[in-house]
């Protein structure tokens, strides 16, 4: 079993729709998560935190469930720019390193 | 632009050829980290530093594999004898951490290095 994983999508969605990806990890011990956004050929960059109390910024909320091991991610009022893949990122507290799940892809479609 | 930088942003090599590429952290960030990412994939782990201290390589990382960060500043990341397998994407990321924390921290990715290897 993979530590991270995502459903690779292609997620294709209209314009204002809401869509919701997730992404389970295998370590109980892990304790920091992230969402990155990363568009084509292009680096990786932050989206948001995700904290045990679930967080929201904006059209985007993150949610954390340690029980079931996995986190949200919850995209309203999609746009056009929204466009993008979306890699969850898990950190163990033992090491230092990050591990990324391979991401969801999401096209939003006029 | 005071971001991460990377260079080249692309090389071409021949199978066998010994490369290098740099990275030059956003100033002042403790730790820097790099990368390799497929087609398809997640970056993956291959080793990070705190300060010039390298703290953990990743078993992806073979002894064709060497990086440095010899003043704590920018990191060098060498591969010789290049193989087809090698092809990727690597990128660097850098960030800061106060004190020792084991948590994780946000990190700011640079434009990457595109490898091919013919």
């Amino acid at each position: 079993r993979k530590e991270v994983e995502q459903d690779p999508g292609p997620f294709n969605v209209p314009e204002g729709a809401t869509v919701a990806f997730n992404c389970t990890y295998s370590n109980s011990a892990s304790q920091s998560f992230f969402w990155y956004r990363q568009d084509c050929r292009k680096e990786p960059k932050l989206l948001m935190s995700v904290y045990s109390s679930g967080n929201e910024d904006g059209r985007f909320t993150a949610q954390l469930n340690r029980a079931s091991q996995y986190i949200s991610l919850l995209i309203r009022d999609s746009k056009l720019s929204d466009s993008a893949t979306y890699l969850c990122v898990v950190n163990y507290g033992g090491y230092q390193k990050v591990t990324f799940g391979t991401g969801t892809k999401l096209q939003v479609i006029p | 632009d005071t971001g991460v930088s990377q260079d080249p942003r692309h090389k071409i090599t021949k199978r066998g050829q010994n490369v290098t590429f740099r990275c030059d952290p956003i100033s002042e960030h403790n730790r820097l980290y790099w990368y390799r990412q497929t087609l398809g994939q997640g970056p993956e782990f291959l080793t990070y530093f705190q300060n010039e201290a390298q703290l953990e390589k990743s078993r992806l990382l073979s002894d064709r594999f060497s990086a440095e960060r010899p003043k704590g500043s920018f990191s060098t990341l060498e591969i010789q004898r290049t193989e087809q397998g090698d092809s990727a994407m690597y990128l660097c990321a850098s960030s800061l951490v106060p004190g020792l924390t084991r948590m994780g921290e946000t990190q700011y990715f640079g434009p990457g290095t595109r490898l091919l290897v013919l």
